[in-house]
């Protein structure tokens, strides 16, 4: 397994902006990396499968065209929050399957 | 039904009690259980994992399994104020052969709080 490194740790942006999460597996090349979000109070939800090289798999209830995530190499997979409104203000976390390593995380607040 | 199930709480234990955290889980297929620690603001830490019935000790914490039952416990022993956060149980149907455990499915967490 690898350090995971996500960022930034916490953004701040304007209704109908896009955001963009970068998400480094350090020293382990994955093939897979997973994206989690957590609302206040709530446990961790997995949004979608980042598969390197080929399109994210996401799970029910989650709109592909809304969060863009691109795994374009072994090491980074990026997910992008596109036209954000303030119910997307949440904790998002990354994992690259190894079950130590998770981001830091990232806090979006849109306003 | 949901496939993991904690109890919220809050728990409320006194400084140096035992802490007791169970888990239930809905799908027969999981073979792969972890415990994390998430204090507020922060991502979960990994503080056990388990793949076989019975118990796995690690210090302070040891980690309970059940297949037959669907049932994991963790029992956190001299519990300090420290231990205070939200304790998530989280299950993963792959196992530890491969290098990725896939997606994990967490429970929802429990509180715990430890008093002086």
């Amino acid at each position: 397994g690898a350090v995971v490194s996500q960022h930034p740790s916490w953004v701040i942006c304007k209704s109908g902006t896009s955001v963009k999460i970068e998400c480094r597996s350090l020293d382990f090349q994955a093939t897979t990396m997973f994206w989690y979000r957590q609302f206040p109070k709530q446990s961790l939800m997995l949004m979608a499968t980042s598969n390197e090289g080929s399109k994210a798999t996401y799970e029910q209830g989650v709109e592909k065209d809304k969060f863009l995530i691109n795994h374009a190499s072994l090491t980074l997979s990026t997910l992008t929050v596109t036209s954000a409104h303030p119910e997307d203000s949440s904790f998002y976390i990354c994992s690259d399957g190894v079950p130590a390593f998770f981001g830091q995380g990232t806090r979006l607040t849109v306003v | 039904q949901k496939e993991v199930e904690q109890n919220s709480g809050p728990l409320s234990v006194p400084e140096g009690a035992i802490a007791s955290l169970n888990c239930t889980y809905s799908d027969r297929g999981s073979q792969s259980f972890f415990w994390y620690r998430q204090y507020s603001g922060k991502s979960p830490e990994l503080i056990m994992s388990i793949y076989s019935n019975g118990d796995k000790e690690d210090g302070r914490f040891t980690a309970q399994l059940n297949k037959a039952s669907q049932y994991v416990s963790l029992l956190i022993r001299d519990s300090q104020p420290s231990d205070s956060a939200t304790y998530l149980c989280a299950v993963s149907v792959i196992d530890a052969g491969g290098t990725s455990y896939g997606k994990l499915t967490f429970g929802q967490g429990t509180i715990l709080t430890v008093h002086p």
